[in-house]
């Protein structure tokens, strides 16, 4: 299996601040046909999860644009611009390179 | 507005089987996507359990597929879980999600807590 890590694990932030939370896949999530099977998810208190981020950086419908996907190979990041209330909660990486597919252990973003 | 929603008991006694089912609205599971289960232990992270394509075409966890088995009825457009010998690792809240071949889990259901007793 691939495995995922993410740093940091909690991440408390002023509102109006940057956050920066990273993952890293144990093998390449690069394939031959070009496209990087990696995204981004966030689980609100109490919700189920919903996904921020597909393929390392294209924002899924009606996600703001102060949410911003990069990397490559095994190395990503998601970037908060300015972080608001309504963006606490739990922050998972998942590769969908290959099955199974596998998730991060979540990073905990909590407003200061 | 595609929507998901889990069904099945919420306990279920150790040793016994898990069945879960997942209604769709809004889209036909005929149609097309990959339909998933997750799920998410207690205060933990989450894990991927098993997809089927609308062909029938399953995939399982290598660390669930000897208890696993996932199906799909496009007539009534729902898909279905079931997990064998359960023990209390098991216990979880179960999501059925739908994903698109490039586009992540586009779609969750709210989730169902199942707690397996002993």
């Amino acid at each position: 299996d691939i495995v995922m890590t993410q740093s940091p694990l909690f991440l408390p932030v002023t509102p109006g601040e940057p956050a920066s939370i990273s993952c890293r896949s144990s093998q390449s999530l690069l394939p031959s046909n070009g496209n990087t099977y990696f995204d981004w998810y966030l689980q609100k208190p109490g919700q189920s999860p919903q996904l921020l981020i597909y393929l390392v950086s294209t924002r899924a419908s009606g996600v703001p644009d102060r949410f911003s996907g990069s990397g490559s190979g095994t190395d990503f990041t998601l970037k908060i611009s300015r972080v608001e209330a309504e963006d606490v909660g739990v922050y998972y990486c998942m590769q969908a390179l290959q099955l199974p597919h596998t998730f991060g252990q979540g990073t905990k973003l909590e407003i200061k | 507005q595609v929507q998901l929603q889990e069904s099945g008991p919420g306990l279920v006694k150790a040793s016994e089987t898990l069945s879960l089912t997942c209604s769709v609205s809004g889209f036909s599971i005929s149609s097309g996507f990959y339909w998933a289960w997750l799920r998410q232990p207690p205060g933990k992270g989450l894990d991927w359990i098993a997809s089927i394509y609308h062909s029938g075409d399953t995939y399982y966890n290598p660390s669930l597929r000897s208890r696993v088995t996932m199906s799909v009825d496009t007539s009534q457009n729902y898909f279905s879980l079931q997990l064998n010998s359960v023990t209390a690792s098991d216990t979880a809240v179960y999501f059925c999600a739908r994903r698109a071949a490039l586009t992540g889990y586009l779609n969750w259901g709210q989730g169902i807590l199942v707690t397996v007793s002993s």
